[in-house]
């Protein structure tokens, strides 16, 4: 039990919509990440929030946008859907300036249609 | 850019057999590295970590030594389980961002 919850647990979706998935982190922790793992892939990092400011991305195009808010919750936003995005979305906590470990939650497994 | 090769999967092992899971990286700088596991279904979860050269991280049984000299940090457990199977992911992190991660190996007990 690593205190990170995210939802939906599932979510399927057709190609071209929206989709937001939330992530509620570790109480006190400033960092939260997104990660997105393709089946039988190690996953990748999409990107990083630190103080509610955009800090740090991966090789994703800007259809990927997300959000953290002070209350340590989180969403990962993604437009124009594409079959590729199919995948498990992952969240991770961090408290920065202290012992930086990243605590995973379960995913949110995004099937596109 | 820095990157994690792992062992290939899947590997499958009887009860009470000896585990190693080979993980080597690539990275400029000093990493810190991790071993995460994945059960069916679930996250990752933090089996163990090193932040150093010759630092050696354990949790339940598994063990793992960072080694700088050949950029390794491979994954030993003296005595498997059954519920030991999972997927594991080595992985490396470099400052304070993101955490770059093997492929996975998948392992299966039998018992």
């Amino acid at each position: 039990e690593t205190g990170v919850t995210q939802s939906p647990t599932h979510l399927i979706k057709t190609r071209g919509q929206q989709v937001t998935l939330r992530c509620s982190s570790q109480s006190g922790h400033n960092t939260v990440s997104w990660y997105q793992q393709a089946l039988g892939q190690g996953p990748q990092f999409i990107f990083q929030y630190y103080r509610e400011e955009e800090n740090g991305r991966g090789n994703f195009p800007p259809r990927f946008s997300g959000l953290q808010f002070p209350n340590y919750s989180s969403e990962l936003n993604v437009n124009a859907l594409e079959l590729d995005d199919s995948a498990l979305y992952l969240c991770a906590s961090t408290l920065r300036g202290g012992q930086e470990t990243q605590y995973f939650g379960p995913g949110t497994r995004l099937l596109v249609l | 850019g820095d990157s994690v090769t792992q062992m290939e999967g899947p590997v499958t092992l009887s009860e009470e057999a000896f585990l190693t899971i080979n993980c080597t990286y690539t990275a400029t700088g000093y990493p810190s590295l991790f071993w995460y596991v994945q059960y069916p279904g679930e996250g990752l979860q933090l089996l163990l970590k090193a932040t150093k050269a010759d630092d050696k991280g354990s949790n339940k049984g598994f063990e793992a030594t960072y080694r700088k000299e050949t950029t390794s940090f491979h994954l030993e457990k003296g005595s498997v389980q059954v519920s030991d199977s999972a997927v594991y992911f080595c992985a490396l992190r470099e400052g304070a961002q993101k955490l770059v991660f093997g492929q996975g190996t998948r392992l299966t007990i039998n018992p």
